[in-house]
């Protein structure tokens, strides 16, 4: 089946750059998708890349998709203590029930 | 934007109780919901998927009847916990998903979650 890992952890501080990383093994992926999720919150998505593309700016946040490693990124440009949560990716499944695969999760901590 | 409504946000019950937790779609109509259980630090499982008018698909490894899922009209799907323990409790989130399928607009929409402990 479909897997996407994440790493677990990651800590900034405030004004700088952040990267979260994120690997896939589905090839017939068709979106991939950045969810935030805040304590005792449900997910909010954040943005979204298409798989033909490499990448896509909104605002403060840039995605980078490479498609032949399968790897996915965000970086979230001049991170605010507001952009601590926790990120998911997630592939989309075009085929079947349609379903989304959610990635492990990333812990952002921002340090004022 | 489309707006899930979950129900309660949080429910504290006693062991061998059964939970009821609702899931709305306030401004469109949900032909697909999605039930996801999100244990401590982890990321979500999906539970189950309904459609609307038919018997739910659960995921390998769910018991479909421990965990009851209904989902009877375009804009409500339920999720019951029977014979609630606590190894049961946890992180559940409802998805939903309108008429369009157009998966570059938000696949999903979530509510909020509910916190569910049972003693």
């Amino acid at each position: 089946g479909e897997d996407v890992e994440q790493s677990l952890f990651l800590s900034v501080r405030e004004g700088d750059s952040s990267v979260i990383n994120c690997t896939y093994t589905d090839s017939s992926s068709t979106y991939l998708y950045w969810y935030k999720q805040e304590p005792g919150a449900g997910l909010q998505l954040l943005t979204y890349i298409f798989s033909n593309m490499d990448m896509k700016q909104d605002q403060r946040l840039t995605v980078l998709l490479n498609k032949k490693d399968k790897h996915l990124s965000l970086r979230i440009a001049d991170t605010q203590t507001g952009d601590s949560a926790i990120y998911f990716c997630a592939e989309y499944d075009n085929g079947g029930y349609q379903k989304v695969t959610f990635g492990t999760g990333t812990k952002l901590q921002v340090i004022p | 934007g489309a707006v899930v409504s979950q129900h309660p946000s949080r429910v504290i019950c006693k062991s061998g109780t059964s939970v009821k937790i609702e899931c709305r779609s306030l401004d469109f109509q949900a032909t697909t919901m999605f039930w996801y259980r999100q244990f401590p630090k982890q990321s979500l499982m999906l539970m189950a998927t309904s459609n609307e008018g038919s018997k739910a698909t659960y995921e390998q490894g769910v018991e479909k009847d421990k965990f009851l899922i209904n989902h009877a009209s375009l804009t409500l799907s339920t999720l019951t916990v029977t014979s609630a323990h606590p190894e049961d409790s946890s992180f559940y989130i409802c998805s939903a998903r309108g008429r369009d399928r157009r998966p570059y607009n938000s696949p999903l929409h979530f509510g909020n979650g509910t916190r569910l402990t049972v003693t």
